[in-house]
């Protein structure tokens, strides 16, 4: 079975240039969650999603940052215009969210995103 | 509000050698889960292992074994002879029983491998 799958791997982008970010989940997974890591840190949760709707986008800074899960299933992440602070990686993740049962987190091999 | 620290940056350990690492943390709550993830330079955050606040039993998967003290806010994690796939950042991670809740992360620790 494939796990989370991410793209791009890296990204390189000028300052105020826009940058997108793609997530599939594991079939299946109804949570989706972005995080973003900074270097020597451990993930920030940006936005949880059930299904296709945002249900914890606290930490998300709204006035750059944008996500969507139109259908419910893949995921993008928008940062526009991106900022010199924004270089992290970003992070996706996914669960099967079935009642109060414990369900892991599976977790993509993350974006790194370098801005100059 | 709950916090979750691992006070070292990096350990190291002889190859099939014995290492211990700490992570401390804080909660009001009596329910909870905690656990240690794996990050290999590659970036895929693994889970290692994981403990329930309500049991007594320390978990253990494999080589890989826990101190759970709930008393003392205390939850280290063991690793037996280790091996040079055991090289990456560790993050201790907390979570309210609520399947809601979002995790709390450590800073993590770096452990390096000696061959």
């Amino acid at each position: 079975e494939a796990g989370v799958v991410q793209s791009p791997r890296y990204k390189i982008i000028e300052k105020k240039q826009p940058v997108a970010f793609w997530c599939n989940p594991i079939s299946g997974h109804n949570t989706l969650y972005w995080y973003r890591q900074n270097l020597g840190q451990g993930p920030e949760l940006l936005i949880r999603y059930e299904n296709e709707e945002a249900v914890d986008d606290s930490q998300l800074p709204k006035d750059r940052f944008s996500a969507e899960r139109l259908k419910g299933v893949d995921s993008t992440l928008k940062i526009q215009p991106a900022e010199l602070g924004d270089s992290a990686v970003y992070l996706c993740a996914s669960k099967l969210s079935l009642g109060l049962a414990f369900n892991e987190q599976f977790f993509g091999p993350g974006t790194r995103l370098t801005v100059l | 509000a709950q916090t979750v620290t691992q006070s070292q940056p990096e350990m190291s350990v002889q190859e099939a050698e014995t290492v211990t690492l700490s992570c401390t943390y804080d909660t009001s709550e009596s329910d909870y889960y905690l656990f240690w993830y794996k990050q290999p330079p590659s970036r895929q955050m693994i889970l290692v292992i994981r403990q329930e606040a309500y049991k007594q039993q320390n978990a253990t998967e494999n080589r890989f074994s826990v101190n759970f003290q709930k008393a003392a806010k205390s939850f280290s994690l063991k690793i037996s002879d280790s091996q040079l796939g055991d090289a990456a950042m560790y993050f201790c991670a907390y979570r309210r029983m609520d399947s809601n809740y979002q995790l709390i992360w450590g800073a993590g620790t770096k452990l390096i491998i000696k061959p």
